[in-house]
């Protein structure tokens, strides 16, 4: 059982490249988040998602785009990449049975663009 | 507009001290509240989670209480140790709009042996 797991763990983009940050989730949780993480801050939500075929924009949605085509991934790209996007990226994957919905988390890509 | 902060910012205290880390949030209609722990480089590791219908949860030296009628949560550290140092950050689920979380900025702790 790995849990959440990302790919790749650092990257460095030029800016306007484009790339997809993979997460992958074995613990059959419906529910999975992306997140982005600035230096002292908190995560903000990107996008998520309840299930296969759903997702919603989360706070900080500009700039990239989800899919969830199985119960186990769900990609985040990035499209014209943007020195703002400058950030390290967590997705998060939780459990609506027991209904507490306890989130784990990834250990993050922590990505720069130049 | 759902908004979380944490104070202290930072907080630095001598091995053994129990600390207290507070936790403030602005809509009191949460689904739950959920207190990470997250070292330098690395991932969030849950440590307590409280739903809204409860007042507090205990894992060994750790204790989170939950006001939601004054927006507040706690997290207390007994006996604080060198390697509880770490970022300690909290997350309010709504129970509204598709469940989103918010996080707090989070205090960064250094216990000092």
């Amino acid at each position: 059982n790995a849990g959440v797991t990302q790919t790749p763990k650092f990257r460095i983009l030029k800016i306007g490249q484009s790339m997809t940050l993979q997460c992958t989730q074995d613990m059959n949780h419906n529910y999975m988040y992306w997140y982005r993480q600035d230096p002292g801050m908190g995560l903000k939500l990107i996008y998520y998602s309840v299930g296969a075929g759903i997702t919603d924009k989360g706070e900080v949605p500009n700039g990239y785009n989800v899919s969830r085509s199985t119960t186990e991934d769900f990609p985040l790209r990035l499209e014209l990449a943007a020195p703002s996007q400058t950030s390290v990226y967590f997705c998060a994957s939780s459990n609506p049975w027991g209904q507490t919905y306890e989130q784990y988390f990834g250990p993050g890509t922590r990505l720069t663009v130049t | 507009k759902q908004e979380v902060t944490q104070i202290p910012a930072a907080l630095s205290v001598p091995e053994g001290e129990n600390l207290v880390l507070n936790c403030s949030f602005t809509d009191s209609a949460i689904y739950n509240l959920q207190w990470f722990r997250q070292d330098p480089g690395k991932g969030l590791t849950s440590l307590l989670l409280i739903q809204s219908s409860q007042r507090e949860q205990t894992s060994g030296r750790l204790n989170a209480s939950l006001d939601k009628s004054s927006g507040r949560s706690t997290l207390y550290i007994a006996a604080s140790q060198p390697g509880d140092s770490a970022t300690y950050l909290c997350a309010v689920r709504g129970n509204t709009g598709g469940f989103k979380t918010i996080f707090g900025a989070g205090t960064r702790l250094f216990v000092k042996a």
